[in-house]
């Protein structure tokens, strides 16, 4: 039991590059979110997904897009990626509502240069 | 205002201190408040988890919320080095479609 994982750990980017982030967990979880962590800002909600097929905007969701074709499954996407975007992202995964635990990836670092 | 304002850091103590943390919140509607602790290049680990007020203990951890005051607490005793982390308050309404809010967290040190 894996829990959640995240692919890759790191990355670096040049400016207009696109790139998938992917969120893999084996809980069987319905619901699954992206956040992004900067310093002195904490996690930040982008998107977030309530169940296969479904997704919706979070704190910060401009310059990301989200899909989720399978419930292990959480991809964001960055379509031209902005220095704006540097930081730490973490996926994360809840059972469902009533146990508000989420349980976190390890996050990945991007840097755009 | 923020929704959850934390306690700016960092926080450096002796091995054996006693540590408070503290987060206030605005929102009257959260009901589940939590605590997260992330070492170094990490992703956050649940710590504590308390529904409404009251006190909840787990080991040399102590939460504390008082929705009076909108006030949530984490307490530590005998803190060890291993404590050494960025802890995270977290609070959420529950229901449909809830979600997390986030303190920005505070880095604690603890010092052998």
């Amino acid at each position: 039991n894996a829990g959640v994982t995240q692919t890759p750990k790191f990355r670096v980017l040049k400016t207009g590059q696109s790139m998938t982030l992917l969120c893999a967990q084996d809980m069987n979880h319905e619901y699954m979110y992206w956040y992004r962590q900067d310093p002195g800002m904490g996690l930040r909600l982008i998107h977030y997904s309530v169940g296969e097929g479904t997704t919706a905007k979070g704190e910060v969701p401009d310059g990301y897009n989200v899909s989720r074709l399978k419930k292990q499954n959480f991809l964001l996407g960055l379509e031209s990626a902005a220095p704006s975007q540097t930081s730490v992202y973490f996926c994360a995964s809840l059972q469902s509502q009533g146990s508000e635990t989420q349980y976190f990836g390890p996050g990945t670092r991007l840097l755009v240069l | 205002q923020k929704e959850v304002e934390q306690d700016p850091g960092p926080l450096s103590v002796p091995e054996g201190a006693i540590v408070s943390l503290n987060c206030t919140y605005s929102n009257s509607a959260f009901q589940y408040f939590m605590w997260y602790r992330q070492y170094s290049r990490k992703g956050p680990e649940l710590l504590m988890y308390t529904y409404s007020s009251g006190n909840k203990e787990d080991g040399r951890f102590t939460a504390q919320v008082d929705k009076s005051s909108k006030y949530i607490s984490l307490f530590i005793r005998d803190s060890q080095p291993s404590d050494s982390a960025t802890y995270l308050c977290a609070t959420s309404r529950g229901g449909a479609n809830s979600k997390l809010t986030f303190g920005k967290g505070i880095t604690l040190s603890v010092r052998p």
